[in-house]
């Protein structure tokens, strides 16, 4: 089956540094790969969708100064969290979907769990 | 707008009877795709069932099944033969083209032996 991964899996940095969450999709090709944030105990919450070679697609209410994405190859996309601050300590999910014809499927990757000091 | 809705934020069943998680919703879209996922403690994201919204017949695979009524927008999960392994989060989520994934609350599931 399709597999994407995460790096780190955990990440504790201090206030005002910046931290980069990779997500790579390991056995096939994706042109969209979505990024969202899970507090403890809610939902998955889309922040944004990033297209290979494009500029990514912000939902309202997320800073796009604030989390950087990138999406440099059609098996890689990055999320940098900027000038961290304790608030934004979550966990955050990156999932793709296949450039394969007619796929409406996504898979997830296993999540990062970033801790802000 | 999509909004995604389920009303039980828990539920518990018997090892191996049957369970049915409910979940409702509103989309503007006129093509959308609708899924349950599992999330067990391990945070990992896994897809449980998918449905298009054109197809009329209801999605099944193995164990699991929905019940899909598109005028009145719902999409219920039914788990059959309960097994431990099953204890999880579950989401229900709207999909559309473009593949924008909109998240219900979340219903936990525990499963008594």
């Amino acid at each position: 089956g399709a597999v994407v991964s995460q790096h780190p899996s955990r990440v504790i940095c201090k206030s005002g540094t910046s931290v980069k969450i990779e997500c790579r999709s390991l056995d096939f090709q994706a042109t969209t790969m979505f990024w969202y944030r899970q507090f403890p105990k809610q939902s998955l919450m889309l922040m944004a969708t990033s297209n290979e070679g494009s500029k990514a697609t912000y939902e309202q209410g997320v800073e796009k100064d604030k989390f950087l994405i990138n999406h440099a190859s059609l098996t890689l996309s990055t999320l940098t969290v900027t000038s961290a601050h304790p608030e934004d300590s979550s966990f955050y999910i990156c999932s793709a979907r296949p450039r394969t014809s007619g796929s409406k499927t996504q898979y997830f990757g296993p999540g990062t769990r970033l801790l802000v000091l | 707008a999509q909004t995604v809705t389920q009303s039980q934020p828990e539920m518990s069943v018997q090892e191996a009877e049957t369970v049915t998680l409910s979940c409702t919703y509103d989309t503007s879209e006129s093509d959308y795709y609708l899924f349950w996922y599992k999330q067990p403690p391990s945070r990992q994201m896994i897809l449980v069932i998918r449905q298009e919204a054109y197809k009329q017949q209801n999605a099944t695979e193995n164990r699991f099944s929905v019940n899909f009524q598109k005028a009145a927008k719902s999409f219920s999960l039914k788990i059959s033969d309960s097994q431990l392994g099953d204890a999880a989060m579950y989401f229900c989520a709207t999909g559309n083209q473009g593949g924008k994934l909109i998240f219900g609350q979340g219903t936990e599931l525990s499963v008594k032996p």
